[in-house]
């Protein structure tokens, strides 16, 4: 089945800074790769997703790449601020049943301000 | 409009007892997912439902995990008995016919099983 890692597991810039978060996956057939944050106390949300037939896609602040050769995407944050602090977690859609996500192990954000 | 609703948002429970959490997905969704988060294993997928049939409960631990939809409207998630190691928070998401992968989830439900 499909396996998604997840680095770095914390990460921590200054307010303003450029944050990157990588992810690679196993499965050549994943086709959609979603980013979730996850706010203390909070369920994951949504924050943009890049489907396989897509290389970037931004908004805003933030925007994903997708290489599907080397199977890995990543999330960039630009411009980062102190509510951007949290837990992000990407995911691949495992081939094995149409809408399972596999998640990443999160990584912890800390933007100093 | 309302997101995610899940109940309890909080239980605390002794071993060997039945623990039920409850959710409500977004009015309209007709996929609906139930997710467990630990520090151990991370956002796992336990079972999910489509127009309230499950399609695959590949992730649900054991027998002692069962979960059902009665309606639209409504799902819910039963460990009896209850162990210590089931203590994790518990996740509701749901979505909706054609933009399925988009996930939406609730608050969760943090069980801890003394």
């Amino acid at each position: 089945g499909e396996n998604v890692e997840q680095h770095p597991s914390t990460l921590s810039v200054q307010e303003g800074d450029s944050a990157v978060i990588k992810c690679t996956y196993s499965d050549s057939a994943s086709n959609y790769f979603p980013w979730y944050k996850q706010e203390l106390g909070k369920g994951p949300q949504l924050i943009i997703d890049i489907r396989s037939n897509v290389g970037e896609k931004k908004d805003q602040r933030i925007a994903v790449t997708l290489n599907k050769t080397a199977k890995h995407f990543s999330l960039h944050i630009t411009e980062t601020q102190p509510e951007d602090s949290a837990v992000y977690f990407c995911a691949a859609r495992g081939v094995d049943s149409s809408y399972k996500l596999i998640f990443g192990s999160g990584t912890r954000l800390l933007v100093r301000p | 409009d309302a997101g995610v609703i899940q109940s309890p948002r909080h239980e605390v429970t002794e071993m060997g007892q039945e623990v039920t959490l409850r959710c409500k997905p977004i009015s309209g969704h007709d996929y609906l997912f139930w997710y467990r988060q630990t520090m151990m294993r991370g956002l796992e997928l336990l079972i999910y439902f489509n127009n309230n049939v499950p399609i695959d409960d590949s992730g649900m631990p054991e027998d002692r995990f069962s979960a059902k939809m009665p309606n639209a409207s409504f799902s819910t998630l039963k460990i009896q008995p209850s162990e210590p190691r089931d203590s994790a928070v518990y996740f509701c998401a749901s979505s909706v016919r054609g933009t399925a992968y988009e996930q939406y989830f609730g608050p969760g439900t943090r069980l801890t099983v003394t």
